[in-house]
């Protein structure tokens, strides 16, 4: 079936600009996790949703940051008044997130930010 | 000091090698332990997925975790080529969110 998907692949924006970013998870799974990914290190988490509600938002480095999910399914990471330091690739990754069906992650290709 | 270490490589063997790749943690509350290679400009790609203490093996992997030690290992046999890529490993506890705590990730290359 189809994987985690994330749109764009990569995004260039001038300092100071808004920019959204989107994650469509695997069908059917619940949880819904943010990381970002700098250059040389591993993914760091941001934020986990479960179903609607952000259920862990404490990853978020300040208040620039937010993320939505209003369906339970598709989510949208967005940064306001973006920094050079918030060039990194963002990764999105779903989860069935049941303690009986496991909670693995499965994650996307990751949209790529640079800030200019 | 980070809750997970892991050295970053990077690590050259010769192809058919056996590879081991480790991590240490320091937070005695994680119970579930993950592997995942990354290609360059690529998403992680889930390889082992572990719960608690013993070992896990996977085609060519081998995964072994060792809670008293607070060490995890992978072990990739007949290493090939194709294996090049970052390894990363992950952990998270059973209780909260269940947000994976990365390592930095391990730089393998195999050479032909």
């Amino acid at each position: 079936g189809a994987g985690v998907s994330q749109t764009p692949s990569n995004k260039v924006t001038e300092k100071g600009k808004y920019v959204e970013l989107r994650c469509d998870p695997i069908s059917g799974h619940t949880a819904l996790y943010w990381y970002r990914q700098s250059l040389g290190q591993g993914p760091e988490f941001l934020i986990y949703f479960q179903g609607t509600g952000a259920a862990d938002d404490s990853g978020l480095p300040n208040d620039r940051f937010f993320a939505v999910r209003p369906e339970g399914s598709v989510s949208t990471l967005k940064i306001q008044r973006t920094e050079r330091g918030d060039s990194a690739v963002y990764l999105c990754a779903s989860s069935l997130g049941d303690a009986g069906a496991g909670y693995e992650q499965y994650f996307g290709p990751g949209t790529r930010l640079t800030v200019t | 000091q980070k809750e997970v270490e892991q050295d970053p490589g990077p690590l050259s063997v010769p192809e058919g090698a056996i590879v081991s790749l480790n991590c240490t943690y320091s937070n005695s509350a994680f119970q579930y332990f993950m592997w995942y290679r990354q290609y360059s400009r690529k998403g992680p790609e889930l390889l082992m997925y572990t719960y608690s203490s013993g070992n896990k093996e996977d085609g060519r992997f081998t995964a072994q975790v060792d809670k008293s030690s607070k060490y995890i290992s992978l072990f990739i046999r007949d290493s090939q080529p194709s294996d090049s890529a970052t390894y990363l490993c992950a952990m998270t506890s059973t209780s909260g969110t269940y947000k994976y705590i990365f390592g930095t990730g391990t730089r393998l290359k195999v050479l032909a």
